[in-house]
């Protein structure tokens, strides 16, 4: 299994400004998956973060908008950069196990834009 | 896309009811699964069936999949109020280190 510590669990922001989320893995992991969930929707992957090189994003999110740092194999950043009030959703991060196919999830994030 | 659908959107039971959530899906996979997700926290996973089983048990959870039919059902029996929260499908083309595919969920309460 894992435990991942998410953070922070909820905030408010103005319009335009911009919000790092943080996940701390307590084991080495390689993939770590980055999704949104807009309100009573279901979740959307924003981009899958390999450690020592660059995230790969779906279509529809872009580097620009959410940067992605991975700087080792237990920790990762989301930055939701610009925000607008269509940013306000709850954006998780998950990891796979070596020995599994089931995902964890951190707590998530739920983010509201004013 | 292969995300998958869940029906029914909502469902309402009461305490001690079986609960029958479906899920149908577009594209040939590897495994479905099951997570739970409370208040919009983060999913819980729930159980995992591979594409040559038919059935799985765990507990008072009774999962079946028809790859014929792209679907999938989760059962809950003898439902708790504790069973309260979204249940959402998920589809893995692959095994391992693939990104998850989440289906659109089903909210369900039950009623003590």
């Amino acid at each position: 299994s894992a435990v991942i510590s998410q953070k922070p669990s909820r905030d408010i922001c103005q319009r335009g400004t911009s919000l790092t989320i943080q996940c701390q893995v307590d084991s080495q992991v390689t993939m770590m998956f980055w999704y949104r969930q807009q309100p009573g929707q279901s979740l959307t992957l924003i981009a899958t973060a390999n450690q020592g090189s660059e995230a790969t994003y779906e279509s529809g999110f872009v580097i620009d908008k959410f940067p992605i740092s991975r700087p080792n194999l237990t920790f990762s950043t989301l930055t939701v950069s610009n925000m607008s009030p269509e940013d306000s959703s709850i954006y998780l991060c998950s990891v796979y196990t070596a020995t599994n196919e089931k995902l964890f999830f951190g707590s998530g994030t739920q983010l509201s834009v004013l | 896309s292969q995300q998958g659908e869940e029906d029914p959107q909502a469902l309402s039971i009461q305490e001690g009811e079986n609960a029958t959530m479906n899920c149908s899906y577009k594209t040939s996979i590897n495994n479905l699964q099951w997570y739970r997700q409370n208040s919009g926290r983060g999913l819980v996973h729930l159980i995992l069936i591979r594409s040559n089983e038919r059935e799985k048990h765990s507990g008072r959870l009774r999962v079946t999949l028809d790859t014929s039919k792209k679907s999938s059902s989760l059962l809950i029996t003898a439902s708790r109020a504790a069973d309260t929260a979204s249940y959402f499908c998920a589809t893995a083309w692959n095994s391992g280190n693939t990104p998850l595919v989440f289906g659109k969920g089903t909210r369900l309460s039950v009623i003590a």
